[in-house]
């Protein structure tokens, strides 16, 4: 099926672990983001790509590290999980140029950093 | 720079009730503004966008938005709550020129609907 996947769904982890968090789209979407939510905070944007190998950095990217080697893929890093990385994570995809919305978002992926 | 804000954190309604969830932006230019819903441990669905064309945006279930340039304003309303609306109701805002497309959320509307 057509859409954003991401894996796993559910993770905990242990203060200074690492992990990546894996997000795929088979819409051939070149803009791609991460974002994180937090209770009362809305969704706030970690890294971004537009393109195969490029990246940039959206509000929050303290603590993560994001690559981009095929138009698929675009997985979330966390070098040395600390708890304050506990959150649901949401990857979203959109179509080249299609700035006014077409955004498909992923189910997400709940990280518990104990 | 670009931001959202929603007025209430959360909105009490009866079912059958009218709902109206608050939202005002900031956008250095014309603005594209989203409303998207969650529903307990879901994703995120697409309600509705106003992307520059009729002020008053109709979506998905019932609900539609009407975007104020004068007030900045992008109020969510529908005429009768019904108990599957409740969830959490989140306003975005995107600036076409300067963010690239980027999405900026609001702190999200958490709606109750009582029987």
């Amino acid at each position: 099926n057509a859409g954003v996947t991401q894996t796993p769904k559910f993770q905990v982890l242990k203060t200074g672990q690492s992990m990546t968090l894996q997000c795929a789209q088979d819409m051939n979407h070149e803009y791609m983001s991460w974002y994180r939510q937090d209770p009362g905070m809305g969704l706030r944007l970690i890294h971004y790509s537009v393109g195969a190998g490029i990246t940039d950095q959206g509000e929050v990217p303290n603590g993560y590290n994001v690559s981009r080697s095929t138009t698929e893929d675009f997985p979330l890093r966390l070098l040395s999980a600390a708890p304050s990385q506990t959150s649901v994570y949401f990857c979203a995809s959109r179509p080249p140029g299609n700035f006014e919305g077409g955004y498909t978002f992923g189910s997400g992926t709940r990280l518990t950093v104990v | 720079a670009q931001s959202v804000t929603q007025l209430d954190s959360h909105v009490s309604v009866s079912e059958g009730t009218p709902v109206l969830l608050r939202c005002n932006y900031s956008s250095s230019y014309s603005p594209s503004l989203f409303w998207y819903v969650q529903h307990p441990n879901k994703g995120l669905q697409l309600l509705l966008k106003y992307t520059s064309a009729a002020t008053l945006v109709k979506g998905i279930n019932g609900f539609e938005a009407e975007f104020k340039k004068s007030e900045t304003s992008f109020h969510l309303t529908k005429p009768s709550a019904h108990m599957s609306d409740a969830a959490e109701y989140f306003c975005v805002v995107s600036d076409r020129v300067t963010s690239y497309g980027k999405l900026t959320f609001g702190q999200g509307t958490i709606l109750t609907v009582h029987p």
